[in-house]
């Protein structure tokens, strides 16, 4: 079972307010992704991090930002909430040496909904 | 035109069937294919990874890959109540994670 952990797990704010997505992990992982995913849709990368202090934006436009300051931690920030943000937030990780390199090892998710 | 195409669904069997899954893809560079499931309210989690061309096979699941037809399916024997959940095709053109591309999900369910 994967060690990622995400808070919260549903937050429903209003539009203009500043929010943060935590995401931590156990195993060490160099890279670290943030998803969005809405109903019926493909799960879009927004951020990715190679390690610690590098990150990069990710294949979908996203007003978000992150950090990477410790390796087990890669937060997302949203200075001003829109409705527009309204998604499922999906946190990952990965091990290159591994199994599998291409695998994937994701949280349960951050259910954002903005007022 | 997405890269990778997959029916949403929903899929409804009855407990015991043989479910088929599919996903097809417009991108010949992609070598690597994974199946990933996601159950209500929880993150994916990998079910079977392939590499290139064939079948694999791990207990009631089996993957396959049509790279000359660009077709990849997902099939699942004896289908349990506890297969209900959302199948995402992903793929890849090297086996980094940070070129995944996923499919949209099917949403199937297992009668009892």
């Amino acid at each position: 079972e994967a060690d990622i952990y995400q808070t919260p797990r549903y937050l429903v704010i209003g539009t203009g307010k500043k929010i943060t997505l935590e995401c931590s992990q156990t195993m060490g992982h160099d890279k670290m992704y943030w998803y969005q995913q809405d109903p019926g849709m493909e799960l879009h990368l927004i951020h990715y991090s190679y390690g610690v202090n590098s990150t990069e934006k990710g294949d979908l436009s996203s007003e978000s930002t992150v950090s990477r300051i410790r390796t087990e931690h890669f937060p997302l920030t949203l200075e001003s909430a829109r409705p527009s943000h309204t998604s499922q937030y999906l946190c990952a990780s990965s091990d290159p040496s591994g199994r599998w390199a291409g695998e994937l090892f994701f949280g349960e998710g951050s259910r954002l909904t903005v007022l | 035109q997405k890269e990778v195409e997959q029916d949403p669904g929903p899929l409804s069997v009855p407990e015991g069937a043989i479910v088929s899954l599919n996903c097809t893809y417009s991108n010949s560079a992609f070598q690597y294919f994974m199946w990933y499931r996601q159950y209500s309210r929880k993150g994916p989690e990998l079910l079977m990874y392939t590499y290139s061309s064939g079948n694999k096979e791990d207990g009631r699941f089996t993957a396959q890959v049509d790279k000359s037809s660009k077709y990849i399916s997902l099939f699942i024997r004896d289908s349990q109540p506890s297969d209900s959940a959302t199948y995402l095709c992903a793929m890849s053109p090297s086996g980094s994670a940070r070129q995944l591309t996923f499919g949209s999900g099917t949403q199937l369910t297992v009668l009892p």
